[in-house]
């Protein structure tokens, strides 16, 4: 099956600075989602972006599926960007989502 | 559209009980996925159904779990003798085939304390 990997495991930054996340995929996907777990635990669903590039906002995301990884731009962050960032990935459409660790993102004021 | 919708949000359970979480998935929506998520981990998939019918439980411990997703009403996810480790948050999503152009939509998820 599926295996995706994201780096880095943690990251903390100050209010105000930019980071990018990567994950990477070991197959051909279908779908592809960027989740933002807050402190409380919900689960937000950020992109989805099985290829291609997309923005909203702050946030923007790009997926070149043929070198299978994807990257999470957040510029200017906040301190309430910090929570857990998922990417998970399926390989047909309909499928079970494969899910990365997560970065955990820290921000500080 | 209420999205995803699960109860309860916070259950316990004493060892040995038995565990039931509901999910209603988004209006017009016939497909509903199953995930769990230990403390300090990932989400791993369960179970994926749609009305009256198990496509993938390839996830699904062999004993103790069960699910179901019946013509009227909520997806159900059973737990039955509860034991510690499976305390955990358990989250559901729907989707409906060939509109998925937004991706899975999560509910908020229900924590288990087994005590």
């Amino acid at each position: 099956g599926i295996q995706v990997e994201q780096s880095p495991p943690d990251l903390i930054l100050q209010e105000g600075a930019n980071s990018t996340l990567r994950c990477n995929f070991s197959d051909s996907v279908n779908n592809l989602q960027w989740f933002h777990q807050n402190p409380w635990g919900q689960l937000i669903n950020l992109f989805y972006i099985p290829s291609g590039t997309k923005q909203n906002g702050r946030l923007s995301a790009t997926t070149v599926a043929t070198e299978r990884y994807s990257l999470l731009y957040i510029s200017s962050s906040q301190t309430t960007d910090s929570g857990v960032y998922f990417c998970a990935a399926s390989y047909n459409q309909g499928g079970k989502l494969i899910f990365g660790q997560g970065t955990e993102l820290s921000v500080k004021p | 559209n209420a999205g995803v919708m699960q109860n309860p949000r916070h259950l316990v359970r004493r060892r040995g009980q038995e565990a039931r979480l509901r999910c209603s998935p988004m209006k017009g929506h016939s497909h509903v996925y199953w995930y769990r998520q230990l403390p300090e981990e990932g989400l791993k998939f369960m179970v994926y159904l749609q009305k009256e019918n198990i496509i993938d439980e390839s996830g699904m411990p062999k004993e103790r779990f069960s699910a179901e997703f019946p013509k009227e009403g909520p997806s159900i996810l059973r737990i039955q003798q509860v034991v510690r480790g499976d305390s955990a948050a358990y989250f559901c999503a729907s989707s409906q085939p060939g509109q998925i152009q937004n991706g899975y939509t999560f509910g908020s998820g229900t924590r288990l304390t087994v005590v």
